[in-house]
Order: structure tokens, then sequence, then C-alpha cells
């Protein structure tokens, strides 16, 4: 059973603050990260993916990738009310190309 | 360009009612999946079509659920006889390129069952 285990929250950051989310995931073989954001009642959009070890940045978005260690990050820089949403972290193992789904991080970030 | 759209947003049903819950991809996408979430759980895969056809329905939970896409195009999804468990937020998503391309989700049908 593949899992992605994320802490669920609130998460709860003031603006201007980075904003540090982080998911484990159980299948070693896993080759494709994604970060979905998601506000209330909308639908999942995908902000980042990433697929090797390091780091890969996209304006105030890193998402940071440990493979040995089996755990992906996001870390949004100079947080903004406007991010706090719902962070689901999605897991894809080799030849899967379905992603697997954390329950997801609720993020609040207060002015 | 139009998102993927799902209709209804809402649906509340008493057990053993049907409901069928539909979803309009991307135009042009050929590749269709179905998810749900549960209350307090993560989203689930559920089914995948490449066009017409079912290329993976190995998350559908069991012989009540029946998809369909005539056609390609849109797709609906049928619950019969809906049970309690059935209730939980039904995503759509669609994408060009199975393997390279992003899943665009659609807004979800919230399914309550009574």
């Amino acid at each position: 059973q593949k899992e992605v285990e994320q802490n669920s929250g609130p998460l709860s950051v003031p603006e201007g603050a980075i904003a540090s989310l982080n998911c484990t995931y159980s299948d070693r073989v896993s080759q494709s990260f994604f970060w979905y954001r998601q506000y209330s009642g909308k639908s999942p959009e995908l902000i980042m993916s990433i697929y090797s070890n390091g780091d890969k940045e996209d304006g105030r978005f890193t998402a940071q990738l440990n493979k040995a260690s089996q755990y992906v990050s996001l870390l949004i820089r100079d947080s903004q009310p406007s991010d706090s949403a719902t962070y689901l972290c999605a897991v894809e193992s080799g030849g899967s190309y379905i992603p697997t789904f954390g329950r997801g991080t609720s993020l609040i970030v207060h002015p | 360009e139009a998102g993927v759209t799902q209709f209804p947003s809402h649906s509340v049903i008493e057990k053993g009612q049907t409901v069928t819950l539909r979803c309009d991809p991307i135009s042009g996408h050929d590749n269709l999946y179905w998810y749900r979430r549960v209350m307090g759980k993560e989203i689930k895969f559920l089914l995948h079509f490449v066009k017409e056809s079912k290329q993976d329905e190995s998350g559908m939970p069991n012989n009540r659920f029946l998809a369909e896409r005539t056609g390609g195009t849109y797709s609906t999804l049928k619950v019969q006889p809906a049970e309690l468990e059935d209730s939980g937020v039904y995503f759509c998503a669609s994408s060009q390129d199975f393997m390279t391309d992003t899943q665009y989700f659609g807004p979800g049908t919230r399914l309550t069952v009574l």
C-alpha cells in the first residue's frame, strides 16, 4: 500500500514569513512528485512538480526533494494571505503515472 | 479556454437511490480521470479513460459504480444503488497526454448519501 503522509495542520504563519510544508512517502521507487494547492470548495491546482533530488524554484515557491529520506517539501517565501489554502502532496511511482495523494496540509497566512 | 467542468456541484440522495455525475474535460484532452475524496481521507484514484476506452479502473470500489465516456468527450459516473459510504467529493481531471502532461482538475461534485 503506497502511502503519502502530510501533517494536516493547520499551519499558521504571519504574512511575509516562510511557510514550510512537508510530505513523506512510502514507495521507494517513486519518481515524480507534485504539490497542488486547493482553495476551499475549488479544484486542486498544480503549482510545483519535481523529479530529481535537490531544489526547484518557481517564483516564491521552492520544492525540495530528498529521495534517500523519502521526503519532499514545499517552501513558500513572503507568504501572503492569498496563499491560505490546503496544499496536497502527490507522488507517482515509476510506470504508474497515477498520483497517490496525501490528505493535505491546511495553511493559514494571517496579516 | 474553458476548464474541466462537473455537474452537479452538490447532490443529496437517499441510500438506495441512483445518482449520475457528469464531467466535461478540457476540449481536446483524450485522458479523463475520476477521483474521490471521502471525508477526512485523501483523494483516491477511481479510473482513467483514454478517449472512450477504460485504461485503468483499478480504483473503482465495487460494481455499484459505472463509468462511461461515450464518444470520447464527456464522462458520466453512475452510482447505483448508493450507500452511505459513497458520500464524498468526486473529482474529474483531464490531460492531453497521459505520461507527461499536467492533470487539470474540475471543482468536484459533493455527494451526500443519507
